[in-house]
């Protein structure tokens, strides 16, 4: 069975402030990927980045970017320079190959920005 | 052009009815999905539907029923209504067999009375 962990619930930080989120998996597949997903105050689901098990680059587009790390099977998100309208919950997950196989979500971060 | 289109946005209804929501998917894939987000957020799996093999959650009571006409669209019935099923239901749609993202419909926030 999968799971994820995110251990922080809620987080604030002051606008401009950099913000890490944390993601924990656990899986017994050696292929894998891995998601981080955003949930605006609107309600929508964003895709932001996806990760395959097998390529462990960091990743930056513009003021986010990604750690992964399977060393301690982590996939932290960094939101640099914060701003209000990162204003959102945001979910990691993860997802085995084959077919009509579900996203496994953590339980999200509500991250809030204030001006 | 709307990928995942899900009706309706709201539903409002009263305990006990039998509702349905429509979701139809235009990106070609052949895989689709119903999530459940809960008043805390949390996103849970109901229902996978591809070419024909449908995985059921084991946790969806059996008033919940998947129904797929064709590969672009997969509706949810929802039989006797229950205080617990007010929740926002998700559905999304990928292709099997690939590591690209799910994507994901607006939402239905079903509220029961």
């Amino acid at each position: 069975a999968q799971k994820v962990t995110q251990a922080q619930t809620e987080i604030s930080v002051v606008e401009k402030e950099d913000v890490t989120l944390d993601c924990v998996y656990e899986t017994r597949d050696t292929t894998y990927y891995l998601f981080w997903y955003k949930q605006p105050p609107s309600g929508e689901l964003v895709f932001l980045i996806r990760r395959n098990s097998f390529d462990e680059q960091n990743e930056i587009s513009g003021r986010y970017s990604w750690n992964f790390q399977k060393s301690t099977s982590s996939f932290n998100f960094t939101i640099t320079a914060s701003q209000v309208v990162d204003s959102a919950v945001y979910f990691c997950a993860l997802r085995i190959p084959g077919s009509a196989r579900q996203l496994t979500f953590g339980s999200g971060t509500q991250l809030t920005v204030l001006p | 052009d709307t990928a995942v289109s899900q009706t309706p946005k709201y539903l409002v209804t009263q305990m006990g009815n039998d509702k349905s929501i429509k979701c139809e998917q235009n990106l070609g894939h052949d895989t689709m999905y119903w999530y459940k987000q809960d008043s805390k957020k949390f996103l849970k799996i109901m229902f996978s539907y591809n070419n024909k093999e449908l995985i059921i959650n084991e946790t969806v009571p059996n008033r919940f029923s998947p129904k797929s006409p064709d590969k672009a669209h997969l509706n949810l019935h929802i039989n006797s209504l229950e205080l617990g099923d007010s929740a926002v239901y998700f559905c999304a749609s990928s292709q099997a067999h690939s590591n690209q993202p799910q994507h994901f419909g607006d939402g239905t926030r079903l509220s029961i009375l």
